[in-house]
């Protein structure tokens, strides 16, 4: 079982530009969430997809969107980047309705310069 | 406003000594807790959980206790072992067990010393 995996796992971007990470649950899991982890905090909740729609959303902005394909596997694009998007960015899996506890993949770390 | 607070940033404890990591919430709706530890270059992992309905739950060398009145969770290790050297996040969720929005404390650095 290859559990979460995030691709890629380090960026570099300019500001203003936009960035797609992605994410494939783990298997048996329909459900994922992604979360950003700046320094020195702990993981924010951006949003969440089940039956490629978003579920459930945190505080951030419009700029922050995603997409779910028909295999559960996710894509969160950040448009117009900034230097404060500059963090690790975590994908979670879990199963709609059951279980314990999601499963996070290693992340991606984007930096804007 | 922090709604899941972990107060101390880090620990130092000896080896085969307990371990006690200690997390604070506001946030009355929250109905199920996480501890996740985290190695550097790694995605959390979970370690254990509780439901509200519970006040301990145990496995293995780990146990956390939930007091509910006091808004308030530890996570005990018992005996710690230098493996165990790792950032420990609490998170919360509620109303959605696992598969709801977790909420996030800050985290806290456990050094164990052999």
């Amino acid at each position: 079982d290859a559990g979460v995996t995030q691709s890629p796992t380090h960026l570099i971007k300019t500001r203003g530009q936009q960035v797609t990470l992605r994410c494939s649950p783990k298997s048996g899991h329909d459900t994922v969430s992604w979360y950003q982890q700046a320094l020195g905090q702990g993981p924010q909740f951006i949003f969440q997809y089940y039956e490629e729609e978003e579920r459930q959303r945190g505080n951030f902005p419009d700029r922050f969107s995603g997409h779910q394909f028909p295999n559960y596997s996710s894509e969160l694009n950040v448009n117009a980047l900034l230097l404060g998007d500059s963090a690790l960015y975590l994908c979670a899996s879990s199963v709609q309705g059951g279980g314990t506890e999601a499963f996070f993949g290693q992340g991606t770390r984007l930096t804007v310069v | 406003d922090q709604q899941v607070k972990q107060n101390s940033p880090s620990l130092s404890v000896q080896e085969g000594r307990i371990s006690i990591l200690n997390c604070d919430y506001t946030n009355s709706m929250f109905d199920y807790f996480l501890w996740y530890k985290k190695y550097p270059a790694e995605g959390p992992t979970f370690l254990i959980s509780i439901s509200s309905i519970k006040d301990k739950n145990e496995d293995g060398r780990f146990t956390v206790f939930l007091n509910k009145s006091a808004k308030h969770l530890s996570l005990h290790i018992v005996p710690s072992q230098p493996g165990d050297s790792a950032v420990y996040f609490c998170a919360a969720s509620a109303l959605g067990g696992a598969n709801s929005k977790l909420t996030f404390g800050k985290g806290i650095t456990l050094s164990v010393r052999p």
